[in-house]
């Protein structure tokens, strides 16, 4: 049992390129998110998404777009990268949405991202 | 909305001395309230979660937390500090109406030898 996987896991990238993070879950979860993390900032939450086919802003939208074509994957897209998305993010699953009673959240290991 | 302060950026605590964690929280709703940890270069563990069943909680790597609701606080306990708890700690608080949770800044625990 795989988890959450997250590609890549290190990456540079120069302003104003486009990249997509990838995230898949084997576990069946309907609900799936993407945080970054910054320091001083702890975990903000950029998109998620209650189901295949659905997906809603979080916090910090601006500069991302995502997309849930089939409940294992979840990938967080950069248009045009700026030097302030340099972030570590992380994508998160749990079984349900909306019921975090009784709903462990399962994060990835991270993606550190610098944008020069 | 809701919202976590945690109280210090950094703790620092020597080998075998207690850990005391602070958290408060501020929700509309009866929160669920949620510690996670994070070592260096890793991603986000759960260390134990409240969800009104008891008001004492205990989580794994012998830490304990305790809602109390008169003080919206719900700070992570530990009687005796390993060098090995040296992580970022997250506390974070969600409720019925999110569909997310919302992190305090996090604390670095610091374990002196």
């Amino acid at each position: 049992n795989a988890g959450v996987t997250q590609t890549p896991k290190f990456q540079v990238l120069k302003t104003g390129q486009s990249m997509t993070l990838q995230c898949a879950q084997d576990m069946n979860h309907e609900y799936m998110s993407w945080y970054r993390q910054d320091p001083g900032m702890g975990l903000r939450l950029i998109h998620y998404s209650v189901g295949a086919g659905i997906t809603d802003q979080g916090e910090v939208p601006n500069g991302y777009n995502v997309s849930r074509s089939t409940t294992e994957d979840f990938p967080l897209r950069l248009l045009s990268a700026a030097p302030s998305q340099t972030s570590v993010y992380f994508c998160a699953s749990r079984l349900r949405a909306g019921q975090v009673f009784g709903n462990t959240i399962y994060f990835g290991e991270g993606s550190w991202l610098t944008v020069v | 909305a809701q919202s976590v302060t945690q109280l210090g950026s950094h703790v620092s605590v020597s080998e075998g001395a207690l850990v005391l964690l602070r958290c408060n929280y501020s929700s509309s709703v009866p929160p669920y309230l949620f510690w996670y940890v994070q070592y260096p270069n890793q991603g986000l563990q759960l260390l134990l979660k409240y969800t009104s069943a008891a008001t004492l909680v205990k989580g794994i790597n012998g830490f304990e937390a305790e809602f109390k609701k008169s003080e919206t606080s719900f700070h992570l306990t530990k009687p005796s500090a390993h060098m090995s708890d040296a992580a970022e700690y997250f506390c974070a608080v969600s409720d019925l109406t999110a569909d997310g949770l919302t992190f305090g800044k996090g604390t670095h625990l610091i374990i002196q030898p």
